[in-house]
């Protein structure tokens, strides 16, 4: 079983501030690593993986995320958000040795950015 | 990528009926998801719809309350039986493509059900 936590519901941050998005994982499998950003009832949007190979990954819009095995966590980075940046933020993991493709989300973070 | 579609987009239901709920995908696809997000809430997923095959479920959501259909590969349905308030959510649709060890999945915009 798979399970994903993100340690803040809310984040709010000043516009061209840094920000951290917490996302902590257990799971008794390797797992597959993604975050996925939903805007105002907008769908889902990957905003970046992290499958194998360096455990820095960049995405989409400037977001970087860095996977730490020994700490089972997948924190979602930027140096400096915008106003447009205000979404929710999902975790997510899925099975890698299984071949269990469903996603296992965490609750999820809400970003608020204000100038 | 894929471009998924679903109808309705949002919908008002009354208690004790049913809706169905549509998704169109632009490519053919092997898996297909769907998942239940309940207001304030992540997304759980419901079931899993390879076409020809029936779906499979997860922990507590029924066959007899979410019947899948899975005709072919571009296109699944997910009814909504015997409603109550209590399936007031956000239902999302979701495709993985079939390259590679693992693809990205692509999700639907959603269908927004508000059941009185």
């Amino acid at each position: 079983a798979q399970s994903v936590t993100q340690l803040d519901s809310q984040v709010p941050v000043f516009e061209e501030a840094p920000v951290e998005l917490r996302c902590n994982y257990s799971s008794s499998v390797s797992v597959y690593l993604f975050w996925y950003v939903q805007y105002p009832n907008q769908g889902l949007q990957l905003l970046l993986k992290y499958l194998s190979g360096s455990t820095l990954v960049k995405g989409i819009n400037g977001f970087e995320a860095e996977f730490n095995k020994s700490q089972t966590s997948f924190h979602l980075r930027k140096p400096s958000v915008h106003i447009s940046d205000t979404a929710e933020y999902f975790c997510a993991v899925s099975d890698r040795v299984t071949g269990r493709r469903a996603l296992t989300f965490g609750s999820g973070t809400r970003l608020q950015v204000q100038p | 990528s894929a471009v998924i579609s679903q109808k309705p987009s949002r919908d008002i239901c009354q208690r004790g009926t049913s809706l169905t709920i549509q998704c169109q995908v632009d490519s053919q696809v092997t898996m297909m998801f769907w998942y239940r997000q309940q207001p304030g809430q992540s997304l759980t997923l419901i079931a899993t719809a390879n076409q020809g095959s029936e779906a499979t479920y997860e922990s507590g959501f029924v066959i007899d309350k979410f019947p899948i259909s899975r005709p072919n590969l571009t296109f699944s349905t997910l009814t909504v039986s015997n409603m109550s308030p209590e399936d007031s959510s956000i239902y999302l649709c979701s495709v993985e493509g079939d390259r590679g060890p693992y693809n990205e999945q692509f999700f639907g915009p959603g269908t927004r059900l508000t059941v009185l």
